[in-house]
């Protein structure tokens, strides 16, 4: 059975950096037909994609948020990082996790971790 | 990046009742749609893919149509799980956008 899960702290400051983990199981990170992206939805808002990861390392970032981001895999611990610098309140957001099957779609999801950017 | 627009905003209906929503991009985009279904508190679940594939596990009630710039997702006879935010998402152009949201409500 698929499964993801995040883990993070719930709070950071303004100007700190966020690092989140996405544990995944029921799923190798080194599929060539999967990988795990990172989607973020601000309280009451629509859904942004963030960040992606392939099994060759291949990765993406959204245009507006690049400068700012870095994804990596661990494929020994199934786990996927991001690490957002220079947080602001505007980024207070849901962070999801999810499994991106075939470069096309978004197949199961984590439970999301609610990230609130507040001095 | 490819806009996705949603139509309506929201809408109010009655169990038992068929309901469309639209989805339109800002450019061409073949196929490569898919539908999500969010309730409140909750992760997004896939519904449709590829426009009008139905995702393993999601009831025949749903159902999705469409290629190019414009797209609908049908609920075919309401039932009371199904009042929740439907979302489209284009992954035919870097990046993958969604659109803003279609909030079913109940009448």
């Amino acid at each position: 059975q698929v499964t993801l899960k995040e883990s993070g702290p719930v709070l950071v400051k303004p100007t700190e950096t966020l690092t989140l983990t996405c544990t995944v199981s029921g799923f190798s990170l080194n599929n060539t037909r999967m990988g795990v992206s990172w989607i973020r939805q601000p309280p009451g808002k629509a859904l942004e994609w963030v960040a992606h990861i392939f099994s060759n390392d291949e990765k993406s970032y959204s245009t507006s948020l690049k400068s700012r981001l870095t994804i990596s895999k661990d494929t020994s611990k199934s786990q996927v990082v991001l690490t957002m610098t220079n947080m602001d309140p505007v980024d207070t957001a849901t962070y999801y996790c999810a499994r991106e099957y075939s470069r096309s779609r978004y197949d199961y999801w984590g439970q999301g971790t609610l990230v609130t950017v507040s001095s | 990046d490819v806009q996705m627009t949603q139509s309506p905003s929201s809408v109010s209906a009655t169990v038992g009742d068929r309901v469309t929503i639209t989805c339109r991009a800002s450019q061409g985009i073949g196929s490569w749609l898919a539908w999500y279904q969010q309730k409140a508190g909750k992760a997004p679940k896939l519904l449709i893919y590829a426009a009008s594939n139905l995702q393993s596990g999601v009831p025949s009630r749903f159902s999705g149509s469409g290629s190019g710039t414009d797209f609908t997702l049908t609920i075919s006879s309401l039932q009371p799980e199904d009042f929740a935010t439907y979302y489209c998402q284009q992954a035919n152009s870097f990046p993958p956008t969604f659109g803003q949201g279609t909030r079913l409500e109940i009448k």
